[in-house]
């Protein structure tokens, strides 16, 4: 079964430092998203992609965070300068179409910034 | 603003029960609806999903309702398992290519 592919599954960073987190979706699939998890609440997104394009990006953080797809398969969600409140779980999901389509997730990324 | 939410926080269910999770959603244009289950220290698992033309839809031992006269979703599960503990999440999708997520259900099966 097709899958999701996130790392690293957990990360312990210091604040003030840079983390990234890598994404393989499932093969096929046009649409990206990362979404964060406070433990607890939901996911919420971060940033959405077609392709390579961004069509979603109005809830990341643009000082510190930033996601790129350059070939429109796999991506990387970038943070600089970690912050304590960045501790929680980075999630990758992908869909075939970006509309009314399930989307799959991955394993995710736990962050701890310390 | 747009939100779906979680009437329980926690559920708790004996083993071999059924248990029923409710989500209700506030965007009357939502038109796809997906259950997720989240098992600890994992992403989201794909339980089932529906469609706003059809009420009802069935899967193996779940079961999701929508009634969207009261804007109101829910997830059935049959013969509760030791395996079903996790935290259950219903998304919206509004008509637009965002996914909305609830807080989640926390479903606690007692021996």
């Amino acid at each position: 079964e097709a899958e999701v592919a996130q790392s690293p599954r957990y990360k312990i960073t210091e604040k003030s430092q840079a983390v990234a987190f890598w994404c393989d979706p499932i093969s096929g699939h046009a649409t990206l998203y990362w979404y964060r998890q406070i433990l607890g609440q939901g996911p919420e997104l971060l940033v959405q992609f077609q392709d390579e394009s961004v069509v979603d990006d109005s809830q990341l953080p643009k000082d510190r965070f930033s996601a790129e797809r350059l070939k429109g398969v796999d991506s990387t969600l970038k943070i600089q300068p970690a912050e304590l409140g960045d501790s929680a779980m980075y999630l990758c999901a992908s869909s075939s179409t970006g509309n009314g389509n399930t989307i799959y997730f991955g394993e995710g990324s736990w962050l701890t910034v310390v | 603003g747009e939100s779906v939410g979680l009437h329980l926080p926690t559920l708790s269910v004996q083993e071999g029960d059924n248990s029923i999770i409710n989500c209700a959603y506030s965007n009357s244009a939502s038109d796809y609806f997906i259950w997720y289950k989240q098992e600890s220290g994992k992403g989201p698992q794909f339980i089932i999903d529906i469609r706003s033309n059809m009420d009802k839809r069935q899967g193996q031992r779940v079961t999701v309702l929508l009634n969207k006269t009261v804007k109101h979703l829910s997830l059935q599960i049959a013969a509760t398992q030791p395996g079903d503990s996790a935290v259950y999440f219903c998304a919206e999708t509004p008509g637009t290519y965002k996914y909305i997520f609830g807080t989640g259900t926390r479903l606690k099966v007692l021996a």
